[in-house]
Parts: C-alpha cells; structure tokens; sequence
C-alpha cells in the first residue's frame, strides 16, 4: 500500500537557520504530493503541492521538488523564524476507485529559537 | 469566506458510549473526508464521501460509520467506545473536480475517551 515517511524530530534550529526536512514515500500509481502544517492546538493547513514529476511547489519561504526517480519530497527554507514552530506533515493522494485519501507520514515538529 | 467547520470543538466520553461529530464543508464542496490523528502520529483516513455516498473506507473497525446530508455536510458516529478512540477528528472538504486532490481540513474535534 502507499506509505509516506519523514525524518523524525524534533528539528530545532535558530532563527535565520535553512531547514529542511526530509520525505520518501511509497505509491502505486502517479500521486500528488503534498506538505501540510499543524500549529499547536489547530487543525492542518495546507503549505505547498506537486501534481507532477519536478514539479516545484512553494509558499511563503517553503519549497518542494517532486524528484520522481529518487520518490521523495523534500521541504526547504532558507531561513526560518520563530513563527515557523509547527509540526509538518507529507502527504501523498491518489485517485483510485477508493476516492482521493491522503496518507500522511508521521510529522516532523519543527522548534525555532531566537 | 467560511472554512470547514466542525462539531463539538471537545468532546469527553466514557468507554463503551457512542459519539457523533459534525462537519460542515467550504460552500461548494461535495466531498468530506474524516481522519483520525492520535497524539503525536499523523492522520489517518478513515472515510470519504461525494454526493452523499461512501467512496473510501479506511481500516477501522465497523464501530465507525459516517453519513453525508443533501447539504453536504457529514456526521462521523463511533459506537462502543474505547481507550484507544481518543484523538482528534478531523474533517476535510474538496472539490472533487480538482485535479490535485486538495483538501481543506477543520479544526478538528478533540475527543477523550476515560
């Protein structure tokens, strides 16, 4: 079955640090990838997709390329802040006749400090 | 505009009672999906539903059902509750027309089961 795995946390970093965390996964088919971010006490948000192979999803400071030959998913920043503490999750989808889940890895709990 | 909604925000139960939690989507999406996230694990899905009916059923036990409304909307019942029900809910809503599978969740239901 799909199966997405992240580096384990936490991550803690200063403020101006590059971040990234890593994420492979496991997929039938062709997914879309996608991060998702979870701050204390809230439900997830959506940070960044790819639909396709290379493709590259950003926003706010964040990047992920869609590297298919090597299926992984790896989120980047250059330089973090302390509003970026958050757990992060990766997550893969895929239409099949069962509708489109999402599997999500683990999280990974990211702590900036100043 | 409003975002996924959902119903109760806490929830305190105790072992072998039943439980619904409510869901309402962003206007305009007719699916919703449920997961469950145990503390410090990632979500897992549970179901999804487009015009009112079952397109995927994740692995958990027949105590869980869910249901969707004419308004779209969606209630998750558990029954006979246990320990190990204790997580948050979340629902998500999407646009089944989209290609990328985006899905938007709610805050989530923090259900404690003693």
């Amino acid at each position: 079955g799909d199966s997405v795995t992240q580096m384990e946390g936490p991550v803690t970093l200063s403020e101006e640090a590059f971040l990234t965390i890593n994420c492979t996964y496991t997929a039938t088919g062709y997914p879309s990838l996608f991060w998702y971010v979870q701050y204390p006490g809230e439900g997830l948000q959506l940070l960044l997709k790819a639909t396709k192979a290379d493709d590259k999803g950003s926003n706010k400071g964040f990047e992920a390329t869609y590297r298919k030959e090597t299926t992984s998913f790896h989120l980047e920043k250059g330089s973090v802040q302390v509003s970026d503490s958050a757990v992060y999750f990766c997550a893969l989808s895929t239409n099949n006749n069962a509708g489109n889940m999402l599997t999500f890895g683990g999280g990974t709990r990211l702590m900036v400090k100043p | 505009d409003a975002g996924v909604t959902q119903s109760p925000t806490h929830l305190i139960k105790t072992r072998g009672q039943q439980v619904t939690l409510r869901c309402s989507p962003i206007s305009g999406h007719k699916s919703v999906s449920w997961y469950q996230q145990v503390l410090g694990q990632g979500p897992q899905f549970i179901f999804q539903y487009y015009e009112k009916e079952e397109r995927g059923r994740g692995n958990f036990p027949d105590r869980f059902s869910a249901r969707q409304f004419p308004n779209y909307s969606s209630e998750l019942n558990v029954n006979a509750l246990l320990l190990g029900d204790s997580a948050l809910y979340l629902c998500a809503s999407s646009s089944q027309g989209s290609s990328s599978y985006e899905q938007y969740f709610g805050p989530g239901t923090r259900l404690t089961v003693t």
